[in-house]
């Protein structure tokens, strides 16, 4: 079955560490995506790929980092610099970069500070 | 105007009615329009694209309406498991092509 994995649900940071979620595909999607979802609020973009070893900065890029080394692969990086990091975080991807193509989301990461 | 905008709701409608919700856009040059659907604490889901022909899929029927601006959805005979976050997404001529996301509507489709 294709789609998009997302690891782990459910992740617990301490005060000033680092962590980085995963998000796999296998859909052959060019472009991925990385978006923050706070509760009652619409999904905002953090990073965004369109081919590999190649990303740029969504709205809110500061205190996050992400690579492209594999098209399957797009892991994110919640740096200690993210002060307000709680958040449920969502990877998407598509077929083209382009925007005529619709996103598919993976099920999500659930962020808390400990 | 915002770039996406939406009335958050939450709509209460009793099963088997007919409901039907818009979205409006500030982009004139807008080319991709989609909704998707959000249940509580789950990603979202590709509901349908909206095509300018508009385009029906079962009970839910999208419109587009260039000139003012807008994409609806119906649907009709409302289900118990229609309740969900309605989330409206345009694409950004402007920067970079980037596809919006609308902060959604609530419906409630009430027993």
């Amino acid at each position: 079955d294709g789609g998009i994995t997302q690891s782990p649900k459910y992740l617990f940071r301490k005060e000033g560490q680092n962590v980085t979620l995963s998000c796999e595909q296998n859909l052959n999607h060019d472009a991925m995506y990385w978006y923050r979802q706070d509760p009652g609020q619409g999904l905002r973009l953090i990073y965004y790929s369109q081919i590999v070893n190649d990303f740029q900065k969504g709205d809110i890029a500061e205190g996050y980092s992400v690579s492209r080394e594999k098209k399957e692969s797009f892991p994110l990086t919640v740096t200690s610099a993210q002060k307000n990091p709680t958040a449920f975080y969502l990877c998407a991807s598509s077929i083209y970069k382009d925007s005529y193509q619709p996103q598919h989301f993976g099920d999500g990461t659930r962020l808390s500070i400990l | 105007r915002k770039e996406v905008e939406q009335d958050p709701g939450p709509f209460n409608v009793p099963e088997g009615a007919t409901v039907a919700f818009n979205c409006t856009y500030s982009n004139s040059a807008s080319q991709s329009f989609f909704w998707y659907r959000q249940d509580c604490r789950k990603e979202p889901k590709l509901l349908m694209s909206v095509y300018s022909s508009g385009n029906e899929d079962g009970r839910f029927t999208a419109q587009l309406n260039r000139a003012s601006q807008y994409i609806s959805l119906l649907i009709r005979d409302s289900k118990l498991s229609d309740s969900a976050t309605y989330l409206c997404v345009v694409n950004n001529v402007n920067r970079d092509d980037k596809i919006i996301f609308g902060k959604g509507t609530r419906l409630h489709i009430l027993p």
